[in-house]
C-alpha cells in the first residue's frame, strides 16, 4: 500500500517563474492538506481539499498560491512568479475522513529552492 | 498568533534515558493532539496521537501524557535509543469544521551514546 507520493522531490526555480507541486494521496483518501516548512520551524497548514473541492484556504497567501484536487489525478499546489521567500519544504498529507476523525499522513515533501 | 507551544527546542539525552517533550495549547476547541517523528529530508510520520477524554495514552515505547484542566500534554520516550533521534512535533486538531492541524516548533532530539 504505497504512501503519500510526492513529486518532484527538489524543484529549483528563479524569481519570477511557476512551480508546479504534485501530491498523489493514499489508495482510497479524498481528502488532501497542503502545509509548508520553513527552515527551522514547524509546519504551516496552506489548504484543505477534497476532491473537486477547497475546503479550507485559510493558510493560503491571497496571491500567486492556488491549489486543486480534481476529479482525476493528483492534487497540485501551483505557485506563481516565485519569489525568494517562496522557498520552503512543502509537505502534503491525506486522510480517510475528516481530519477530526482520521489521522493524516504525510508525504516526503517537495524542497523548493528559489534563485 | 502561535496556538500550540513546544519545548524544548533541543534536547539531548543519553541512551537507555526517558526523553520529555512538552506542549501547551490555547484553543478549547482542539480535540485530538498527535506527534509527529520527523527525520531529516522526509515527512512527518504519526506516532502516536490521543483524544482528551484519557489522560495517558502509551504505544510501546512512547507515552503521551494529556492534562485537559492545564491545556498540556506531553511524550515521554522510554529507554531512547540513538535510532529515536529525530525532529519531534506536537499538533493540535479542532473538531469537525476545523481539520488543519495546528503544530507546534518542534524538538530536536539527539540521543547519545
Amino acid at each position: 500500500n504505497a504512501g503519500v507520493m510526492q513529486n518532484p522531490r527538489h524543484l529549483v526555480r528563479r524569481r519570477g517563474q511557476e512551480a508546479r507541486l504534485r501530491c498523489s494521496p493514499m489508495k482510497g483518501h479524498s481528502h488532501v492538506y497542503w502545509y509548508r516548512q520553513l527552515p527551522e520551524e514547524g509546519l504551516k497548514f496552506m489548504v484543505y481539499l477534497q476532491k473537486e473541492n477547497i475546503i479550507d484556504e485559510s493558510g493560503m497567501p491571497k496571491e500567486r498560491f492556488s491549489a486543486e484536487f480534481p476529479k482525476e489525478g493528483p492534487s497540485i499546489l501551483r505557485i506563481q512568479q516565485v519569489v525568494r521567500g517562496d522557498s520552503a519544504a512543502y509537505f502534503c498529507a491525506s486522510s480517510l475522513r475528516e481530519a477530526s476523525t482520521g489521522e493524516q499522513y504525510f508525504g516526503p515533501g517537495t524542497r523548493l529552492t528559489v534563485t | 498568533q502561535q496556538q500550540v507551544k513546544q519545548s524544548p527546542q533541543s534536547l539531548i539525552v543519553q541512551k537507555g534515558g526517558i526523553s520529555i517533550i512538552n506542549c501547551a495549547y490555547e484553543n478549547t476547541a482542539f480535540d485530538y493532539f498527535p506527534w509527529y517523528q520527523q527525520f531529516p529530508g522526509k515527512g512527518p510520520a504519526l506516532l502516536i496521537a490521543i483524544r482528551p477524554d484519557v489522560s495517558e495514552k502509551k504505544e510501546g515505547r512512547f507515552t503521551i501524557s494529556f492534562n485537559k484542566s492545564a491545556k498540556q500534554f506531553s511524550l515521554h520516550i522510554m529507554d531512547s535509543q540513538p535510532g529515536d533521534s529525530a525532529t519531534y512535533f506536537c499538533a493540535a486538531l479542532g473538531h469537525f469544521g476545523n481539520e488543519k492541524l495546528t503544530f507546534g516548533t518542534g524538538t530536536r532530539l539527539t540521543i547519545i551514546p
